[in-house]
């Protein structure tokens, strides 16, 4: 899988603790995305990366931060989970919107 | 919002036929690409359209492009047990090309 693991692969968690979410790569590739996977929504940009301490928000950012102090890691952290942050989780990283993108495996989250 | 609309939600066809899948964007390209996830795994990465190419063929895929109407097409020949999966397009995002903007996705069944 392209050298990229998402951990944990599943997690039940309550409303309103933290939960973070972790992306480690390999392959030294500059940029590192987070995506959540909906019924009905596809897959939705949370937050990106596009190097070390360079983050951007995505579509859906609200209620979640990430951090990115080392090349090979990218965090994502629900700050205070809610019933609607129930999803499926993906990392993927690649070298911009302008080549393919690498996906991990994935991490189901629920949030009781 | 999305950016990428794929059509039909869901296409279920007999082996060794043909499976078409359309996407239609909103706003202009770099490129587009296509991506395909079995059931419960992350998304892999088929294949990668320019803005200034019409067509692209990878194996058994063959990828339209049409700028003018803001469209693509996936096509798979031959269609095979193995292919039964959902199907994604995704274009470059707004901000500079960095990141991937995806669609709902179509889910293919390929019945033996």
């Amino acid at each position: 899988d392209a050298g990229i693991t998402q951990s944990p692969r599943h997690k039940v968690t309550e409303t309103g603790t933290p939960v973070t979410l972790r992306c480690h790569q390999t392959e030294n590739h500059r940029y590192m995305y987070w995506y959540r996977q909906d019924p009905g929504h596809g897959l939705r940009l949370i937050h990106y990366s596009y190097g070390v301490k360079d983050t951007d928000k995505g579509e859906v950012s609200d209620g979640y931060s990430v951090s990115r102090s080392k090349t090979e890691d990218f965090l994502l952290t629900l700050e205070s989970a809610t019933s609607s942050q129930t999803s499926v989780y993906f990392c993927a990283i690649g070298g911009g919107g302008n080549t393919e993108a690498f996906f991990g495996q994935g991490t189901r989250l629920t949030v009781v | 919002s999305q950016q990428g609309e794929e059509d039909p939600q869901a296409l279920s066809i007999q082996e060794g036929e043909n499976a078409t899948m359309n996407c239609s964007y909103k706003t202009s390209i770099n490129n587009l690409q296509w991506y395909r996830q079995n059931s419960g795994r992350g998304l892999v990465h088929l294949i990668l359209i320019r803005s200034n190419e019409r067509e692209k063929h990878s194996g058994r895929l063959r990828v339209t492009l049409d700028t003018s109407k803001k469209s693509s097409s996936l096509l798979i020949t031959a269609s095979r047990a193995a292919d039964t999966a959902s199907y994604f397009c995704a274009t470059d995002g707004d901000n500079y090309g960095q990141n991937f903007v995806f669609g709902p996705g179509t889910r293919l069944s390929v019945l033996p």
